[in-house]
């Protein structure tokens, strides 16, 4: 079983739509939660972490955790085509703090 | 600026040759990391170090070998060993901590003819 999972997509939304992205992860005792938006071809870039169960919004973005369900997700709203790309999840492992990634999902916005 | 500094960002290699990747950070940051990623793939871990002279296997190790002599540098060398060394590959660095942001490097992507 993979340790973070993500759908692959793509997951495709019309320009003004909320995107919803969402991945699960198979460690209990993780307590630290990351998504990444990566353009193609480029390094990854942090767009929300999250500690506590419940809601965090920043901006456009969501990000929402349960750690009773082992899910976290992130919801865009008011898509922008410049929000294609893909969107990496990614969680703390363990005491030695080393990043475990899934293996994204690609999102298209239509114009 | 403070950042992660990579090189070369293009390199192809010959088959059964060696080749090092370089990466710097002037972060001050105490842990750094090595991920390969494949064309629609996520990334996996190489290897990563949170101290000096200190590093540790990730989940692909194998074929691969790094030093940590200096906080600021960890180069990572792709050897012979490894099979299938066509990849993009992305240093990163953060404060070792549970909530510790990475932060990458522009990537270096490496062909093999």
């Amino acid at each position: 079983q993979k340790e973070v999972e993500q759908n692959s997509g793509p997951l495709s939304v019309p320009e003004g739509a909320i995107a919803s992205l969402n991945c699960t992860y198979s460690d209990r005792v993780s307590q630290s939660f990351f998504w990444y938006r990566q353009y193609s071809g480029k390094s990854p870039e942090l767009i929300m972490s999250i500690y506590s169960n419940g809601d965090k919004e920043d901006g456009r973005f969501t990000a929402q955790l349960n750690k009773a369900s082992q899910y976290v997700s992130l919801l865009i709203r008011d898509s922008q085509p410049s929000d294609s790309a893909t969107y990496l999840c990614a969680v703390v492992m363990d005491s030695s703090y080393k990043l475990i990634f899934g293996s994204g999902t690609r999102l298209l916005v239509r114009p | 600026d403070g950042g992660i500094t990579q090189s070369p960002k293009y390199l192809f290699r010959k088959e059964g040759q060696n080749v090092t990747l370089s990466c710097e950070q002037n972060l001050n940051h105490d842990a750094m990391y090595w991920y390969r990623q494949d064309p629609g793939q996520g990334l996996r871990l190489i290897y990563y170090s949170q101290i000096v002279n200190d590093f540790q296997k990730g989940d692909i190790a194998e074929g691969y070998s790094v030093s940590r002599e200096k906080k600021e540098s960890f180069p990572l060398t792709v050897t012979s060993a490894q099979k299938n060394p066509t990849a993009f590959y992305l240093c990163a660095s953060s404060i070792p901590t549970e909530d510790g942001e990475l932060f990458f490097g522009e990537g270096s992507r490496l062909t093999v003819l």
